[in-house]
């Protein structure tokens, strides 16, 4: 089994619907991010907690909200998705060291809105 | 926006030649982790040089960091098909943020 596992891998919504992705992890690791990736621009980095109590926005957190319902698990929602939120998410984490090594990536959950 | 700019934006070799992409970033760092994505899957870290480091080595790859430039190199030696993918550096800020370049799109063939 993977260590970082995203649910759906892919979606097809409307405009105006709500989707969650969900993200869990089997590393043991506090730490989780969410990224969005977008073809040419890289990857920007929507939401990220340290811990089940921190949770802090990245540079596009607007029109998302996320859970950390657990160490192991990481929600990021679309309350009203719209079609400039078509893109590749993921999730990653890493281990708490300070400075911390590697990200751990999920495989990516791929949504587009219509 | 984004911490580091790949350069080149693409990439393309024959097998067995070496292919070298840049990264450069803007603010002080902790360290710089380099990652290979192959198309639509999740990114799978290469390497990672610390801030007081200034070269490293994995198996064909090479890193280099220069502090005072900004900027870091990856180096694969003797390349294969299967490193056709895209390359991305992401630096670890003071603040406990990854941020990502833009890429660099490698294409090996044989």
């Amino acid at each position: 089994d993977a260590d970082v596992t995203q649910t759906p891998r892919n979606r097809i919504t409307k405009t105006g619907k709500r989707i969650m992705l969900e993200c869990s992890q089997t590393k043991g690791h506090d730490r989780m991010y969410w990224y969005r990736q977008d073809p040419g621009l890289g990857l920007q980095l929507i939401y990220y907690s340290f811990d089940v109590k921190d949770i802090n926005k990245g540079e596009i957190s607007d029109g998302y909200s996320v859970s950390r319902q657990a160490q192991a698990k990481f929600s990021l929602s679309l309350e009203s998705a719209i079609p400039n939120q078509t893109a590749l998410y993921f999730c990653a984490t890493s281990d708490s060291v300070a400075p911390p090594g590697e990200l751990f990536f999920g495989e990516g959950s791929r949504l587009t809105v219509l | 926006s984004q911490q580091g700019e790949e350069d080149p934006q693409a990439l393309s070799i024959q097998e067995g030649e070496n292919a070298t992409m840049n990264c450069s970033y803007k603010t002080s760092i902790n360290n710089l982790q380099w990652y290979r994505q192959n198309s639509g899957r999740g990114l799978v870290h290469l390497i990672l040089i610390r801030s007081n480091e200034r070269e490293k080595h994995s198996g064909r790859l090479r890193v280099t960091l220069d502090t005072s430039k900004k900027s870091s190199s990856l180096l694969i030696t003797a390349s294969r098909a299967a490193d056709t993918a895209s390359y991305f550096c992401a630096t670890y800020d003071s603040w406990g943020k990854f941020q990502f370049g833009a890429g660099t799109q490698v294409v090996v063939t044989p």
